[in-house]
């Protein structure tokens, strides 16, 4: 089946500082999602990508959808304490149902 | 926008006990629903998915078993919890038909499920 691929698991910054993470998958997507959990909440979205090689931009969020539709990546400038939390990755295809395949999740510490 | 409710937010059941986890939603209509499953320190699990009022799909074999009696909610149940139904329960929506972005999943709070 399909497998997104988000590493490292964890990641340590210093606060201030960018931070930039990659998702991968075998296979293509219609659709890019990145969500941000917060300890005992539910997933909220960042930035949803709709067309490849699209550019979107959430206030200190950049997240690009790949040329190849099978990868993208999310970017968090001048990091701070409450950017702290777990990203995922998702990806969709059209007509499934609305049926998102996600990845593991990267846990973010920001040092401050 | 949407809103999604979900209750209760943490249960402590005996094993062999029956479970019964509710989402509701408000602000959209003939939304798609999704239940998740999340273990500690891992990713999402798509559990059920429904696309109408008494259409259930199973995307794991489980304990568990989903129905949705109403347009806007969705229930999670079972007849015997295990230990291993331990974990951390999503309830998700689409936006309804009406929406021009009918793809896009939102999120409820959770319910923090422990079996002991």
């Amino acid at each position: 089946g399909q497998q997104l691929n988000q590493s490292p698991q964890s990641m340590f910054i210093q606060e201030g500082e960018d931070v930039s993470m990659n998702c991968t998958s075998s296979s293509i997507f219609n659709t890019w999602l990145w969500y941000k959990q917060d300890p005992g909440e539910g997933p909220v979205l960042l930035i949803a990508l709709y067309k490849a090689g699209e550019l979107t931009s959430n206030g200190r969020l950049t997240a690009q959808f790949g040329i190849t539709r099978k990868d993208s990546f999310l970017n968090i400038s001048a990091s701070i304490p409450s950017d702290v939390g777990i990203y995922f990755c998702a990806g969709q295809w059209a007509g499934a149902n609305s049926k998102l395949t996600f990845g593991k999740g990267i846990t973010l510490s920001v040092r401050p | 926008s949407q809103t999604i409710h979900q209750w209760p937010a943490t249960l402590v059941q005996p094993v062999g006990s029956p479970l019964s986890l509710e989402c509701t939603v408000e602000g959209t209509s003939n939304p798609n629903l999704y239940w998740y499953r999340q273990a500690a320190g891992r990713g999402l699990q798509l559990l059920f998915y429904s696309v109408g009022i008494g259409q259930i799909s199973s995307e794991v074999p489980q304990n568990l078993s989903a129905s949705r009696p109403q347009d806007r909610q969705f229930i999670l149940s079972s007849k015997k919890l295990l230990l291993s139904d331990s974990g951390f329960y999503l309830c998700a929506c689409t936006k309804g038909t009406s929406g021009t972005r009918t793809d896009t999943q939102y999120f409820g709070p959770g319910t923090r499920l422990t079996v002991l």
